[in-house]
């Protein structure tokens, strides 16, 4: 009965591959989240969607694109990886402005 | 830009003990102020949400103040256990969809 949900857990890979991390939300939130935590632990948004408006901070490269089936759903694909992409990625929900976040997925670039 | 400092960076006290973590901000147009846990190797819990006309709120042996004036946060922890040490952060919400994260106050509750 998890809440937010991710996977896979753990993601090692190669520099230049495309790589995707799914998101599963069963909370009936309208709007979902990807943040990126680096290995200072710093924690930023990288993206806000609901069914009507994708919000990107416009720091985040565009090799990064989440995409969302539906309403329960949001997977990042991230293309063309380099290693400065490694780190904890998060996925979260809410519903009137209280966040609640997946276990994080950990994306190692080698 | 908002920018959300917290301290201090870290914290260590013997189990039993009453504790303040820190939280400010530089805008205080903000929405809301929301605390979370985060154990090692895991995701983030939230413990208390203060919206931005309130003052606190409480949780168990949690309590959460917030001044939006001023820009600052205080999450109060009474008889810790060593069962909370983690690392505390906190955020405040600008905006309908943009949260900023606190850098975090890493705790350890001693035995």
């Amino acid at each position: 009965d998890t809440a937010v949900s991710q996977t896979p857990k753990y993601l090692v890979t190669q520099m230049g591959n495309d790589k995707s991390i799914k998101c599963e939300q069963n909370l009936g939130h309208d709007t979902m989240y990807w943040y990126k935590q680096d290995s200072k632990k710093f924690l930023k948004i990288m993206f806000s969607y609901n069914n009507k408006e994708l919000i990107i901070n416009e720091t985040v490269p565009n090799r990064f694109s989440p995409k969302s089936p539906d309403k329960a759903h949001l997977n990042l694909h991230i293309n063309s990886l380099e290693l400065g992409d490694s780190a904890v990625y998060f996925c979260a929900s809410s519903q009137y402005h209280e966040q609640y976040f997946g276990p994080g997925t950990r994306l190692t670039v080698t | 830009k908002q920018e959300v400092t917290q301290i201090p960076a870290a914290l260590s006290v013997p189990e039993g003990e009453n504790l303040v973590l820190n939280c400010s901000f530089t805008d205080s147009a903000i929405y809301n102020l929301q605390w979370f846990r985060q154990d090692p190797g895991k995701g983030l819990t939230s413990l208390l949400l203060i919206q931005s006309s309130q003052r606190e709120q409480t949780s168990g042996r949690l309590n959460a103040s917030l001044d939006k004036s001023s820009g600052r946060s205080t999450l109060y922890i009474a008889a810790s256990q060593p069962g909370d040490s983690a690392t505390y952060l906190c955020a405040v919400r600008t905006g309908a969809n943009n949260l900023f994260f606190g850098t975090g106050t890493r705790l350890t509750v001693i035995p």
